[in-house]
This record gives structure tokens, sequence and C-alpha cells, in this order.
């Protein structure tokens, strides 16, 4: 099957800095990317939807300035936590599809823990 | 907006018990549904999907689901578990109605005693 990697897996940071969080689609090209946040035994939110070169797509009560994302390739998509706070830790997972509206593959995640 | 629901937040099973898990979604228009698992310490990969044809889907590792328009349910079927189905597994819809963005269930733990 197809891959998506992340990068980083986990990230430990003081509250305010910023942190990027890298995915990519490793063996296929991705027109569309996920971003989801998953919290300690509950489903997977969804932050935002990514296009290839468009802006990105975000869910009701998901501040766009806050998580900055950039889709500036086929195979990658970048989340950015600008000014980061301890309520902001949590499990980040994109997925990406190379079609429309099917199977989505989804990265490790990277666990963000803020300080 | 559409929503899904799975009952079945925790089950624990032995050993070739049967499974069930229930999933129901919302919106009426065309679905697309599907199951993901993920496994302890791994991603999520897709165990199944409907998209259309014949409502009952086999997926891999012996699992099936049934899709029953007239109930709004994707349910999750395997007739004899194993320990290694010990997982997390989650039911979600893409809808025309919700421009096919991904919705999931809050997921269902499941344990297998061996």
């Amino acid at each position: 099957g197809a891959v998506v990697s992340q990068h980083p897996s986990w990230v430990i940071c003081k509250s305010g800095t910023s942190v990027k969080i890298e995915c990519r689609s490793l063996d296929f090209q991705a027109t569309t990317m996920f971003w989801y946040r998953q919290f300690p035994k509950q489903s997977l939110m969804l932050m935002a939807t990514s296009n290839e070169g468009s802006k990105a797509t975000y869910e009701q009560g998901v501040e766009k300035d806050k998580f900055l994302i950039n889709h500036a390739s086929l195979t990658l998509s970048t989340l950015t936590v600008t000014s980061a706070h301890p309520e902001d830790s949590s499990f980040y997972i994109c997925s990406a599809e190379a079609g429309s509206y099917n199977e989505q593959f989804f990265g490790p995640g990277t666990r963000l823990t803020v300080l | 907006a559409q929503s899904v629901s799975q009952h079945n937040h925790h089950v624990i099973l032995s050993e070739a018990a049967s499974l069930e898990l229930g999933c129901n979604y919302s919106y009426g228009g065309t679905v697309n549904l599907f199951w993901y698992v993920q496994y302890p310490g791994q991603h999520l990969q897709l165990l199944l999907k409907y998209f259309s044809g014949d409502p009952l889907v086999k997926g891999i590792k012996g699992f099936e689901a049934e899709f029953i328009k007239s109930k709004f349910s994707f349910n999750l079927r395997k007739p004899s578990v194993q320990w290694s189905d010990t997982a997390e597994y989650f039911c979600a819809v893409r809808s025309s109605g919700g421009s096919y963005i991904p919705t999931f269930g809050r997921g269902t733990s499941l344990i297998v005693h061996p």
C-alpha cells in the first residue's frame, strides 16, 4: 500500500514557540492531504483539508492563523503550530489520498508536547 | 452536518468469539463508508470500504461489513477473532452532502483475550 511519513514523530517545545510538522507521501502523488488531531481515547478530529497549490480549508473552530498549513507540492504538506501553548499538546495525524473521496493513507502521527 | 456513531466504545472478547461493531451515520445522500484499524503503536490502516454495489463488503484479515441503507448502518463483523485483532477500530463516512469531507466515529477499543 501507499506510504505516508510524518516528521518528527514526537516533539517537545516551550510555550510560545512554533513547531513545524511535515507530512510526505513517499510513493504516490497526493492530490489532497488532511490534518487531524487525536485526543486520548477519542476520535480523529479533522482540522483542515489541504490541496496542492491552494489554500487549506479549515474546519469550524480551527484557527487558521494558529495552525498554518502549506501544501507546496504533491508529496509534501506541512502543519505549523504557531505560538504553541500547553493546550495544543496532542497527537497530530496527517493523511493523503491520490484520487477523489477515496481511501486515505495515514501517517504515523506526531506527538506534540508543549511545556 | 454528517455524523458517525459507534455505540460500542470498549469491547472485550475471548479468542474465537464472534465480533460485531456498530456504526451508524446521519446523512442520507450518497455515502462512501470505511472501517479503519489502528493496532497498538501503529498508524491507521484501511480494513475495508464501501462505495457502491454489493452491500456486503469483505476486507482484510477476515473482516466484513454490511451496508444497510435503510438503517444508515455499516456494521463491522468477524466470525472468529484472534488475539492479534486487539486494536482500535474507527468507522468513517464521506458523503455528497458533506462535500466528501471525512468524518470519523469516536472509535471502538477491542481487546481480545487469548
